[in-house]
Formats: C-alpha cells, sequence, structure tokens
C-alpha cells in the first residue's frame, strides 16, 4: 500500500486568488492523479501528473486553470488559479498500482472560495 | 466511453438490516472493479476490489461479486451496523488503455439507525 500526505488539509480564500496543493507519497510511483469532488458529488478526474513531462487533462480541465507539477516519483502539486465560489470542492491525490489493481487516495483538501 | 452507474441514495436502513447497493457499468475493455467508502469527515477508503470476471471481493463483512454477463458489481452486507454509516462509490478502472485511472458512480449514502 501506498501512504499519500495532503497538504493543506483545508482553506478558505478569497476569489481571484490561487491555492496550491502538495501530494506527498511515501514510495516511488509512476502513476498521480488529481481528482476533484464538488459538494454531494463523486469524484472526477482532473489530470494525470507524469514525471518529467507535462500533466494530461481529461475534458473540461486546463492546465492555466489547474497547473500541475511533477518534481520527482514522490511529489506532485496542484495549483487552483483565479478561484471562484465554483472550485469549492475537495481536490484528492491518488496513486496507482501498475496494472491498476488498486489506487490509494490522499485525505483531501477542503477548499471554500468566498 | 466507459462509466459507472450505482442506485441512488440515501439509503436509510435499521441496524442488522440486509444491503444492497446496485452498481453498473459500461467499458470497452476488461475493467478492475471497487467500491469505495468515505466515512463522514474523512478521505476515500478501498473497501474491496475484484479484478475478473466471477471474482467475488469482499472485507469487513462486505461483498460484491464481479458479473460479467450483467456488466455489475452490487455491494452487499447481510447485517449493516450504525458504523457503516457512509457515502459508498462504485469505481472502474479500465486498464486496456494503460491509465489506470478510476471511473466513480455517483456514489449512494448510507444511513443505518439504531
Amino acid at each position: 500500500s501506498a501512504v499519500i500526505s495532503q497538504k493543506p488539509s483545508r482553506d478558505i480564500c478569497q476569489r481571484g486568488t490561487s491555492l496550491t496543493i502538495q501530494c506527498q507519497v511515501d514510495s516511488q510511483v509512476t502513476m498521480m492523479f488529481w481528482y476533484r469532488q464538488q459538494p454531494g458529488q463523486s469524484l472526477t478526474l482532473i489530470a494525470t501528473a507524469n514525471q518529467g513531462s507535462e500533466a494530461t487533462y481529461e475534458s473540461g480541465f486546463v492546465i492555466d486553470k489547474f497547473p500541475i507539477s511533477r518534481p520527482n516519483l514522490t511529489f506532485s502539486t496542484l495549483t487552483v488559479s483565479n478561484m471562484s465560489p465554483e472550485d469549492s470542492s475537495i481536490y484528492l491525490c491518488s496513486v496507482g498500482s501498475p496494472g491498476g489493481a488498486e489506487a490509494f487516495f490522499g485525505q483531501g483538501t477542503r477548499l471554500t472560495v468566498v | 466511453g466507459d462509466s459507472v452507474t450505482q442506485m441512488e441514495g440515501p439509503v436509510t436502513l435499521s441496524e442488522e438490516a440486509f444491503l444492497t447497493i446496485n452498481c453498473t457499468y459500461t467499458a470497452t475493455g476488461y475493467p478492475s472493479l471497487f467500491w469505495y467508502v468515505q466515512y463522514p469527515g474523512e478521505g476515500l477508503q478501498l473497501l474491496l476490489k475484484a479484478t475478473k470476471a466471477d471474482d467475488k471481493g469482499s472485507n469487513k463483512g462486505f461483498e460484491a461479486t464481479y458479473r460479467k454477463e450483467t456488466t455489475s458489481f452490487h455491494l452487499e452486507k447481510g447485517s449493516v451496523q450504525v458504523s457503516d454509516s457512509a457515502v459508498y462509490f462504485c469505481a472502474l478502472s479500465d486498464r486496456s488503455d494503460s491509465s489506470y485511472k478510476l471511473i466513480f458512480g455517483s456514489g449512494t449514502r448510507l444511513l443505518v439507525r439504531p
């Protein structure tokens, strides 16, 4: 299994500002993913964070709004840029095991934009 | 594209009642199937999984069988407890595209009353 630490666990931000969320894994992993869980909704994949190359974004998500860094095999950041109240969600970091046999999740970052 | 459909909640049961939460899926390849649980105020935890047809995943008294013929992965528990109150997510990982990302259902909230 993998232990994933996310920071911050929660934050309240002013609209128009940006927040960077950090994800640290206790082992080297190839695949890291960022999900969004809007209030009362399911999880939606934002992007796959690739080490050494640009992230791969899902439909409806763009790099300018959600820039991602992946400097090494144990760490990634997600930035939520120019925030609006619609960005209020829980953001979760996830890592997958080879073959898709399992995925592990961080505790999430609860973001409220006011 | 791939998708997961879950029964809508909330599901309200009395303690020791039998639980079924329906989940069906659509996938072009040969997915792995998962049930995740999210307890109030906590992150997402893997409850059980099945990686091929006819596999049965089980954990903490919960069971689900991978039914390829009906494309289903229904979650069952013979006797629920108050502590089982949580949101349950069915998910799939389509390994055929080598991305290992998860596609989630909408989630089903379970409330167990004493």
